[in-house]
């Protein structure tokens, strides 16, 4: 299996401007989560689904953040318009539940977004 | 908000030698974990060990958990300079519940 594929891997883009980030889980996964990583936050969860459907989006920073899974092998993360403190690693991570409800988590390479 | 805090932030260390990084958590758990981050890189998972679990090993890994004092560590043996990487714990507070990250214990390991 190729692992969890995010693209792009690097984005610059101006203030203003809309960043889609895109990624792809490994098959038979049934959750995603797209996280944001900062040198003072740390690991932040933004959202996550469970077969397709999000379940818990409250990390979303704020209403220029949407993502979307229209399907079990592709979800998406836009942000619209796109500021400076935006500037992060985005990373993308998939699993799948045991039968005790623990399951662990594959990451993606990750996206670094440099807002100007 | 940050369930596990790590410790120490930062560690140095000789090829050969043992390594250990402990993390604190506040409230119950179902399950912790531990991963490795090389820079640049995304997270790659180590080992997961439940709340009814003790110890657990993986090789050179070997993971300790006392929930009577919230407390895990993770212990690398015979340490490479390909350790070298950031180490994060995270807690799932039930089953199916997501994970929180703490803040990492970067590891540096000299030849």
């Amino acid at each position: 299996d190729a692992g969890v594929i995010q693209s792009p891997r690097h984005e610059v883009t101006e203030m203003g401007q809309e960043v889609t980030l895109r990624c792809k889980p490994i098959s038979g996964h049934d959750y995603l989560f797209w996280y944001r990583q900062t040198m003072m936050r740390g690991l932040e969860l933004l959202i996550y689904f469970n077969n397709n459907v999000p379940i818990d989006d409250s990390g979303m920073p704020e209403d220029r953040f949407s993502a979307k899974m229209p399907n079990a092998s592709f979800s998406t993360l836009k942000i619209q318009p796109s500021e400076p403190r935006d500037s992060a690693v985005y990373f993308c991570a998939s699993g799948i539940a045991g039968t005790s409800g623990d399951y662990e988590q594959y990451f993606g390479p990750g996206t670094r977004l440099t807002v100007t | 908000s940050q369930q596990g805090e790590e410790d120490p932030q930062a560690l140095s260390i000789q090829e050969g030698e043992n390594a250990t990084m402990n993390c604190s958590y506040k409230t119950s758990i179902n399950n912790l974990q531990w991963y490795r981050q090389n820079s640049g890189r995304g997270l790659v998972h180590l080992i997961l060990i439940r709340s009814n679990e003790r110890e657990k090993h993986s090789g050179r890994l070997r993971v300790t958990l006392d929930t009577s004092k919230k407390s895990s560590s993770l212990l690398i043996t015979a340490s490479r300079a390909a350790d070298t990487a950031s180490y994060f714990c995270a807690t799932a507070n039930s089953g199916y519940s997501t994970l929180t990250f703490g803040k990492g214990t970067m590891l540096l390991v000299s030849p």
